[in-house]
């Protein structure tokens, strides 16, 4: 059973229309975050949420996380083409001490220029 | 800085053979881990680190060691490779203090036959 659903599992839009990827699970999270990877490269992170309901901002990327902390979506606006990449979330769950980050399965974006 | 590094970029080894996975940080970062990704799977934990001397298992362990000897250092060994071994491999590091931001080497393309 996969803790953190990621969906769509791919998506192929044109630039410069807008968009939105979902992290999604039953579980409670202390902290979530956004990871994109690029062909042949490691995940590179691109924000850490860790209050419900906050939404953080970087350029025309909008992260938000639940507000039962359960959930988390990443809205792209006006797509470009280097914003092309494999997106994961990962989280740790609330009250798991030593709980390691679980990584979802990955929605694999490319943007069409 | 040059981070978190991984040697080498490519392997193949037939099943059966030995290898070790080289993976260093000079980040002074406490945390270090190896994960495995493959097709539609995400991200999985191996092996883990919180210090040097101290190492444990992720949620999937078998047919991998490690060992830790110093802060900079995280080898990953197969010791005996199989086919469903065949994967790419991400080392990680992490300051234990914080959000858990992990960062990640380029990984290692591991094909055995």
């Amino acid at each position: 059973t996969q803790l953190l659903e990621q969906s769509p599992q791919f998506l192929s839009i044109q630039e410069g229309e807008n968009l939105t990827v979902y992290c999604n699970s039953s579980s409670v999270f202390s902290s979530l975050q956004w990871y994109r990877q690029e062909p042949g490269e490691g995940p590179v992170l691109l924000v850490t949420v860790v209050t419900g309901g906050e939404v953080k901002k970087l350029k025309r990327l909008t992260f938000q996380f639940g507000d039962a902390r359960k959930d988390s979506s990443l809205h792209i606006t006006a797509a470009q083409p280097g914003d092309t990449g494999l997106y994961l979330c990962a989280a740790k769950r609330a009250n798991f001490g030593n709980e390691k980050l679980t990584f979802g399965t990955g929605t694999r974006l490319t943007i069409i220029p | 800085n040059a981070g978190v590094t991984q040697t080498p970029k490519f392997q193949v080894l037939k099943t059966g053979q030995s290898m070790t996975l080289q993976c260093a940080q000079d980040m002074n970062h406490e945390y270090m881990s190896w994960y495995r990704q493959d097709p539609g799977m995400g991200l999985r934990l191996i092996h883990y680190s919180v210090g040097a001397g101290i190492t444990d298992q992720g949620e999937v362990p078998n047919g991998y060691n490690v060992s830790r000897s110093t802060t900079e250092d995280f080898p990953l060994r197969l010791l005996s490779a199989a086919p469903s071994q065949t994967s790419v491999y991400f080392c990680a590091s992490t300051p234990l203090a914080g959000l858990y931001e992990q960062y990640f080497g380029p990984g290692t393309r591991l094909t055995v036959t």
